[in-house]
């Protein structure tokens, strides 16, 4: 069946830095824009990136900008998420979402904590 | 931006009852291509989202008909004809075009 799945989560000092992956399958892959997702601590959600179907467009949220970087894979159905200087306020479930948000992943946790 | 706006934020509902959340947009969401991209998720507790509703009205698959969308341009509707114990969660309505939005979230709580 169609699925997704998050891994790369942690726990990370501020500043640093993280790479989250998804790994997709039971679908085309390629032929899907993806999102990543975030939801902080008892809040709602946040759209954070969109990668188009062929890689070759990105856009991010204004928030983290210069700090993302979105790409995927195409040949292993995987999905990838680079962020940053990571800060406090980054601490959230971060979510892979096909590009019509029919299909969530379960997320992957990351806290920035000293 | 698109802000999305939910009214109520919280919703008490007694078991066989109708709900109903609202969701208005700054900006109409109708897209050149002629659709209105406008969907609900709906968050069980210590669930991932799951889309329930896409284009205002079309329903997902395995989806209860008890849930229906329905607006136009900057104003939509969730309707949850009779609701049932395992319909708690937290309902988000969100633009589904660049640039993507979500909506606060309403959570609804058997009363």
């Amino acid at each position: 069946q169609m699925q997704l799945v998050e891994s790369g989560g942690g726990v990370v000092q501020p500043g640093k830095s993280l790479r989250l992956s998804c790994a997709a399958s039971g679908f085309t892959f390629k032929t899907y824009p993806m999102h990543w997702v975030r939801q902080r601590p008892g809040k709602g959600l946040d759209w954070v990136s969109v990668i188009s179907d062929d890689g070759g467009g990105q856009f991010y949220t204004d928030s983290m900008k210069g700090r993302l970087t979105i790409s995927r894979d195409n040949s292993k159905n995987a999905l990838y998420l680079q962020m940053n200087s990571l800060g406090l306020e980054d601490t959230a479930m971060y979510y892979c979402v096909t590009g019509d948000f029919r299909l969530w992943g379960q997320g992957t946790q990351v806290t920035v904590s000293s | 931006d698109v802000v999305m706006t939910q009214s109520p934020l919280s919703l008490p509902v007694t078991l066989g009852q109708p709900a109903s959340i609202s969701c208005r947009s700054s900006q109409s969401l109708v897209h050149s291509d002629g659709n209105t991209y406008l969907n609900w998720l709906q968050q069980r507790p210590g669930q991932s989202p799951r889309r329930l509703i896409y284009k205002v009205s079309k329903r997902d698959s395995g989806v209860p008909d008890r849930f229906s969308g329905s607006g136009s341009g900057t104003v939509f509707t969730l309707n949850i004809s009779r609701v049932e114990a395992e319909d708690v969660g937290v309902y988000y309505c969100m633009r589904g075009t660049h640039w993507y939005t979500f909506g606060q979230g309403t959570k609804l709580e058997i009363k």
